[in-house]
């Protein structure tokens, strides 16, 4: 079992609806969590952290963590076609270097 | 603009052929971690820094590779004797310790022939 899991996709949404991302890790010592949004041939742009458990809000993005279900997602409103890429998630599992999923593919079409 | 630069941007190297790469953060980061990307896959784990301390390496990183970073600034990864399965995209990403958040260079990608 990896350690940090993402459904690889692609997750296709219409344009202006709410894309939920998910991501489950196993490592229950983990303390804060990374999405990362990655545009083929380009690397990882960090778009948004969490530490604690429940909802964080920037702009359209909302980051929500429940640590009891060992359970990570994003939700990206009002969904633009700029934001179709693969959106990477990422966790401290115990040490400082990030442990990555294989990331998620979003389509968000016009 | 992270304010990370990496040289080269792109390598295309024959098998058994070193290679160094290099990265540069615009200002001072207590740590740096260098990270490998393959297709499809998201970035693995090779080896931090804090300051000139190279303080955790990864399994991956083989005999073959070696980092350094002399000054606690720029740091080099090399990889000698390169093979055809070191072909990835080479990330690193110093930490914002304020906010313990790293943020990722462009990448070095190499292409073993």
């Amino acid at each position: 079992q990896k350690e940090v899991e993402q459904n690889s996709g692609p997750l296709s949404v219409p344009e202006g609806a709410i894309a939920s991302l998910n991501c489950t890790y196993s490592d229950r010592g983990s303390q804060s969590f990374f999405w990362y949004r990655q545009y083929s041939g380009k690397s990882p742009e960090l778009i948004m952290f969490i530490y604690s458990n429940g909802d964080k809000e920037d702009g359209r993005f909302t980051a929500q963590l429940n640590k009891a279900s060992q359970y990570v997602s994003l939700l990206i409103r009002d969904s633009q076609p700029s934001d179709s890429a693969t959106y990477l998630c990422a966790g401290n599992t115990g040490r400082r270097a990030l442990t990555f999923g294989s990331g998620t593919r979003l389509q968000v079409q016009p | 603009d992270t304010g990370v630069s990496q040289n080269p941007r792109h390598k295309i190297t024959k098998r058994g052929q070193n290679v160094t790469f290099r990265c540069d953060p615009i200002s001072e980061h207590n740590r740096l971690y260098w990270y490998r990307q393959t297709l499809g896959q998201g970035p693995e784990f090779l080896t931090y820094f804090q300051n000139e301390a190279q303080l955790e390496k990864s399994r991956l990183l083989s005999d073959r590779f070696s980092a350094e970073r002399p000054k606690g600034s720029f740091s080099t990864l090399e990889i000698q004797r390169t093979e055809q399965g070191d072909s990835a995209m080479y990330l690193c990403a110093p930490d914002r310790e304020s906010t313990d958040t790293q943020y990722f260079g462009p990448g070095t990608r190499l292409t073993v022939l």
